[in-house]
């Protein structure tokens, strides 16, 4: 039979523009916010977390901000190059300070050269 | 400084087998992970240990998979028997003290496959 697996949200940008990738939470009472990128065959590289006291963050080329009140969080990258093409996730720290991270289902970005 | 490592990188086994993947965290994170991804499900914590000790376990999916923390510098998650629908990438990760706001950071996996 015909196997259904995750249908991921896909970006498609050209190399140059800025690219912004939404996530959703689901907690309010979250207090961390962590994004990273996974490319084919490996695993998922930490690029840029948040707490809940900030309401952006910038790192190099990427920026992350967080709307707690509509509980959004985004990334942006700018000038987006072909080597960001991966599959961008983020996650929400546990409320309860355990450590364990909530990851959502992932974005794919595609940078079109 | 080196990352997460886990081996073996793949594994091809058939059913009923028995399966040890093994990971060594970063030295001196106190926090290790066991994770699995597949395309139906996505990324599933299976597992963590805080401090060597399993914390929560309440994502391991049967009695055929178990995990051990010997020391801060190794850990083995065990499938026995195997089965075909365990074929995922299982990742391990690990982070620096044991509470939230921690970044967790990856090794790049054990792509098996359960024939």
């Amino acid at each position: 039979g015909e196997s259904v697996g995750l249908h991921l949200p896909t970006l498609s940008v050209q190399e140059g523009d800025n690219s912004i990738i939404n996530c959703a939470y689901s907690n309010s009472a979250s207090d961390y916010f962590i994004w990273y990128k996974q490319e084919s065959g490996k695993g998922p590289q930490f690029i840029i977390d948040i707490r809940s006291n900030m309401d952006k963050r910038q790192g190099q080329r990427v920026t992350v901000l967080l709307n707690k009140t509509v509980k959004h969080l985004s990334l942006q990258i700018a000038a987006t190059q072909p080597g960001d093409s991966a599959v961008y996730f983020c996650a929400e720290g546990d409320s309860g300070n355990t450590g364990k991270l909530i990851f959502g289902q992932g974005t794919t970005l595609q940078v079109k050269p | 400084d080196a990352g997460v490592i886990q081996s073996p990188r793949h594994e091809v086994t058939e059913m009923g087998q028995e399966v040890t993947l093994r990971c060594k965290p970063i030295s001196g994170h106190n926090s290790l992970f066991w994770y699995r991804q597949t395309m139906m499900r996505g990324l599933e914590l299976l597992i963590y240990f805080n401090n060597n000790v399993p914390i929560d376990d309440s994502g391991m999916p049967e009695d055929r998979f178990s995990a051990k923390m010997p020391n801060a510098s190794f850990s083995t998650l065990k499938i026995q028997p195997s089965e075909p629908r365990d074929s995922a990438v299982y990742f391990c990760a690990s982070s620096r003290g044991t509470g939230a706001n921690q970044p967790q950071h990856f090794g790049d996996g054990t792509r098996l496959s359960i024939l």
